[in-house]
């Protein structure tokens, strides 16, 4: 149980264009989804908090016109990199967390389950 | 200044041997304390978890200690294996809540044959 996906687990394009990555729960429903950043032999950091249905919450100094997230349902949220450049080439990751969606604190409740991952490569 | 540190930061050591590595904290109100296993190029899977009254927790070859006095953790490998070679990132919740957690900034750990 509480497996999350990540697609696509590695893009490449071309400097300017835009690239959307897709977080799915597959096994739960998600009240809140969280979008890490990764560099290399750094640990994650936090760009953007979303619940389904409102706006995403960003962390400072991430700017949430270039980084746009959607929560349009609880278990799919999207991060889509607008006019990415080279320096936006990093490891991106989603969690997943229950809440209290399933309809009271089940096991896991508040724990943040997370997704493979997005290599992203910006020539 | 809520903080998680780790230590060290890499390790190197045989296969067959055992390790452990050590995470310190300064967070409150703590809430519970999570140690994550991520292989390189991909998302950190959960090894163990603990809450403020838990001393210890295993997971197969994997023990997690937790010292909520000295606000210390250990994660100790038995046996090492080749598979193990990873990163090892400690996790400190706040408030109960998914939303409030610190990151450690991991110790690499290289299993050599």
């Amino acid at each position: 149980g509480a497996v999350v996906s990540q697609h696509p687990s590695w893009v490449i394009c071309k400097s300017g264009t835009s690239v959307k990555i897709e977080c799915r729960s597959l096994d739960f429903q998600a009240t809140t989804m969280f979008w890490y950043r990764q560099f290399p032999k750094q640990s994650l950091m936090l760009m953007a908090t979303s619940n389904e249905g409102s706006k995403a919450t960003y962390e400072q100094g991430v700017e949430k016109d270039k980084f746009l997230i959607n929560h349009a349902s609880l278990t799919l949220s999207t991060l889509t990199v607008t006019s990415a450049h080279p320096e936006d080439s990093s490891f991106y990751i989603c969690s997943a967390n229950p809440g209290l969606a399933g309809g009271g604190r089940l096991p896991g409740w508040n724990e943040q389950f997370f997704g493979p991952g997005t290599r992203l490569t910006v020539l | 200044k809520n903080q998680v540190e780790q230590s060290p930061q890499s390790l190197i050591i045989l296969e067959g041997k055992n390790c452990t590595l050590q995470c310190n904290y300064t967070v409150s109100p703590f809430s519970n304390l999570r140690w994550y296993k991520q292989d390189t190029g991909r998302g950190p899977v959960s090894l163990t978890i603990m809450t403020f009254s838990e001393n210890t927790k295993s997971n197969g070859r994997y023990t997690a200690t937790l010292d909520a006095d000295t606000k210390q953790s250990s994660l100790h490998i038995t046996a090492s294996q080749l598979s193990d070679s990873a990163s090892y990132i400690c996790v400190v919740n706040l408030y109960s809540s998914a939303s409030k957690i610190i990151f450690g900034s991991g110790t690499r750990l290289s299993i050599r044959p």
